[in-house]
């Protein structure tokens, strides 16, 4: 059975103060890993897809990293407005369905 | 590109009654949509995988004459709570996969439903 686990399940940040998101996983068949945001009441925001261990996405300060165990959000100097749950999520070879951990809730502080 | 919609964004039904949320991909034609759950503090979970034409797939333990869902369409799916009761009352997210890569998933804003 497909397992993904997130932590911390919560980080508190200084704005500039850099730092990483872990995603642990174990799937059978590893088709994709995904990286969401979600902001309280709305639904999540596609982020990264990674497909094979040593690929590597970057978007803005956002940088994520796959290895064939878990994966790595970095935040490069963050700003308050990063503040959001991120969520990981990974599809396996059974089928397109997503499979989630809990997530990381980010607070960034001015 | 790539935008989900849904409506309502928030229904409050009676015990007993039917609600009907709608799933729209506005910019792309989705092969297939997915419908999650998520409670308070918690992750997303999936409920049902439907494709355009053919009856969905459903999660263990989710009742398919409770969660009606139906793909009329590449662009509209409808998940129906029927009979709803307070302990159905969630946050429903649909997702839409079917622009380029069929991996990716795009989600909706989802849909707070209250059952009093």
């Amino acid at each position: 059975e497909d397992q993904v686990t997130q932590s911390p399940e919560a980080l508190r940040l200084q704005e500039g103060e850099s730092s990483s998101l872990n995603c642990s996983y174990t799937v059978s068949g590893l088709r994709g890993l995904f990286w969401y945001r979600q902001d309280p009441g709305k639904g999540p925001e596609f982020l990264f897809t990674l497909y094979s261990a040593g690929e590597e996405k970057e978007k803005e300060r956002l940088k994520a990293t796959l290895t064939k165990k878990e994966s790595f959000l970095h935040i490069t100097a963050p700003k308050p407005e990063d503040s959001a749950t991120y969520l990981c999520a990974v599809q396996g070879n059974s089928g397109y369905a997503l499979n989630f951990g809990k997530g990381t809730s980010l607070l960034v502080t001015p | 590109g790539a935008v989900v919609s849904q409506h309502p964004s928030r229904v409050i039904c009676k015990s007993g009654t039917s609600v009907k949320i709608e799933c729209r991909s506005l910019d792309f034609q989705a092969t297939t949509m997915f419908w999650y759950r998520q409670f308070p503090k918690q992750s997303l979970m999936l409920m049902a995988t439907s494709n355009e034409g053919s009856k969905a797939t459903y999660e263990q333990g989710v009742e398919k004459d409770k969660f009606l869902i139906n793909h009329a369409s590449l662009t509209l799916s409808t998940l129906t709570v029927t009979s709803a009761h307070p302990e159905d009352s969630s946050f429903y997210i649909c997702s839409a996969s079917g622009q380029g890569s069929s991996y990716e998933q795009y989600f909706g804003p989802g849909t707070r439903l209250t059952v009093t």
